[in-house]
């Protein structure tokens, strides 16, 4: 296992394009998160899945932001109609809950330049 | 809301020394801490975590400590090292999430 993957590393956009962002967990992590950091910050929760189901999503996720993972695997996260202002790194993290002890895994993120 | 924050934003040590790093939550229901380490251009790395029901653990060069009288956290790394530069975040678990706070730069002098 290679460890929580991340792709594309670096994605530059026009304000109101959309992206999206791929995720593959550890995969015996049964638990995927989604984070958002700027600089000098620290990371942001945005949303997180067990299995396939989305179990909590942020007030900071705004209806532009759309998060899925249809097969319990990977996951995709869409910004539609990128605004400045969603410049920043989107890290993803897998993690296997194990008697109350959960350790998320962090892959090495997203940075998203949006012009 | 909850929040996690951090005493000291930057710690410059020499090498050798021992670091000490701070944090304070304010969420008394948390029951599960972890630290992490983040280098320039990479995801948070695990360090060490510790349960509501401890009051220390220690690892390699690390020990956690955890006060929850006063909600305040404590990450001590032993003969600091220049590759133990980097931003330093602690974080608490509730209901499924991780609650980050801000961190603190460790900057490790030869």
């Amino acid at each position: 296992d290679t460890g929580v993957s991340q792709d594309p590393r670096h994605k530059i956009t026009k304000r109101g394009q959309n992206v999206t962002f791929r995720c593959d967990p550890i995969s015996e992590h049964n638990r995927l998160y989604w984070y958002r950091q700027t600089l000098g910050q620290g990371p942001e929760f945005l949303t997180y899945f067990q299995n396939e189901a989305q179990l909590e999503k942020s007030r900071l996720l705004s209806d532009r932001f759309s998060a899925e993972r249809p097969k319990g695997s990977f996951s995709t996260l869409e910004i539609q109609r990128t605004e400045q202002g969603d410049s920043a790194m989107y890290l993803c993290a897998s993690s296997l809950v194990d008697n109350g002890a959960n350790v998320l895994t962090f892959g090495a993120g997203s940075r998203l330049t949006v012009l | 809301g909850e929040s996690v924050g951090l005493h000291l934003p930057t710690l410059s040590v020499q090498e050798g020394d021992n670091s000490i790093i701070n944090c304070a939550y304010s969420n008394s229901a948390s029951d599960y801490f972890i630290w992490y380490k983040q280098e320039s251009g990479k995801g948070p790395q695990f360090i060490i975590d510790i349960r509501s029901n401890m009051d220390k653990r220690q690892g390699q060069r690390v020990t956690v400590l955890l006060n929850k009288t006063v909600k305040h956290l404590s990450l001590q790394i032993a003969a600091t090292q220049p590759g133990d530069s980097a931003v330093y975040f602690c974080a608490e678990t509730s209901y499924g999430k991780l609650t980050f706070g801000q961190g603190t730069i460790l900057t490790v002098h030869p």
